[in-house]
């Protein structure tokens, strides 16, 4: 069974502070992995995903995150965080196939102004 | 495209009733399926559908039933309401496939007395 782990469940960060949130997977074949982000009040929507190719990814709103597959990690970084950062992060693998996400607990980040 | 849609938003019921959670989207999508967000648990799944006619139970099925008559549908039931299932629900849609984005609704939350 495929099973992800997040480090942190609330971090707390000052403007222009570097964030790294923690995320670790269970999972002996190929993966595919995935950050969603969840603004409060909001739906969850995709911040980036890695499949194959350069393990350092890009995504929206300046994140970006590295797969290390001997480490079995995907962390999230972002070099300084906003106020409008506030949200809670998912990190997620699918490696059965179809499109089924497993799911780490979640991160909630509060950003102070 | 008014993407992924849920109805209602929010919901009260009384242990034992029953209750249908409705999902369409209108982007095609083959793939759709059902979460539940508990504080502190991430998201978990509950059902999942690869097309019409087609469905499979995920992580925490018990006491959902689903559907897929139509590519655009895939209504959740709960037959016979518990506190244990107060929570938040998410449906969500995309692409067949393990590398696929999945697009989510904006949730409902859902209150069992």
């Amino acid at each position: 069974a495929q099973s992800v782990s997040q480090h942190n469940h609330h971090v707390i960060l000052s403007e222009a502070a570097s964030l790294e949130l923690g995320c670790n997977y269970s999972y002996g074949g190929t993966v595919n992995l995935f950050w969603y982000v969840q603004y409060p009040g909001q739906h969850l929507q995709l911040l980036l995903k890695y499949f194959s190719g350069d393990p350092l990814v890009k995504g929206i709103k300046g994140f970006e995150a590295e797969f290390i597959k001997s480490k079995f990690s995907f962390n999230l970084r972002k070099p300084s965080v906003q106020w409008s950062d506030t949200a809670e992060y998912f990190c997620a693998v699918n490696g059965k196939g179809y499109s089924t996400l497993t799911f780490g607990k979640g991160t909630m980040l509060l950003v102070s102004p | 495209n008014a993407g992924v849609t849920q109805t209602p938003k929010f919901q009260v019921l009384k242990t034992g009733q029953s209750m249908t959670l409705q999902c369409a989207q209108d982007m095609n999508h083959e793939y759709m399926s059902w979460y539940r967000q508990d504080p502190g648990m991430g998201l978990r799944l509950i059902h999942y559908s690869v097309g019409a006619g087609i469905t499979d139970q995920g992580e925490v099925p018990n006491g959902y039933n689903v559907s897929r008559s139509t590519t655009e549908d895939f209504p959740l039931r709960l037959l016979s309401a518990a506190p244990s299932q107060t929570s938040v629900y998410f449906c969500a849609s995309g692409p067949v496939g393990s590398q696929e984005t999945q697009y989510f609704g904006p949730g409902t939350r859902l209150l069992v007395l």
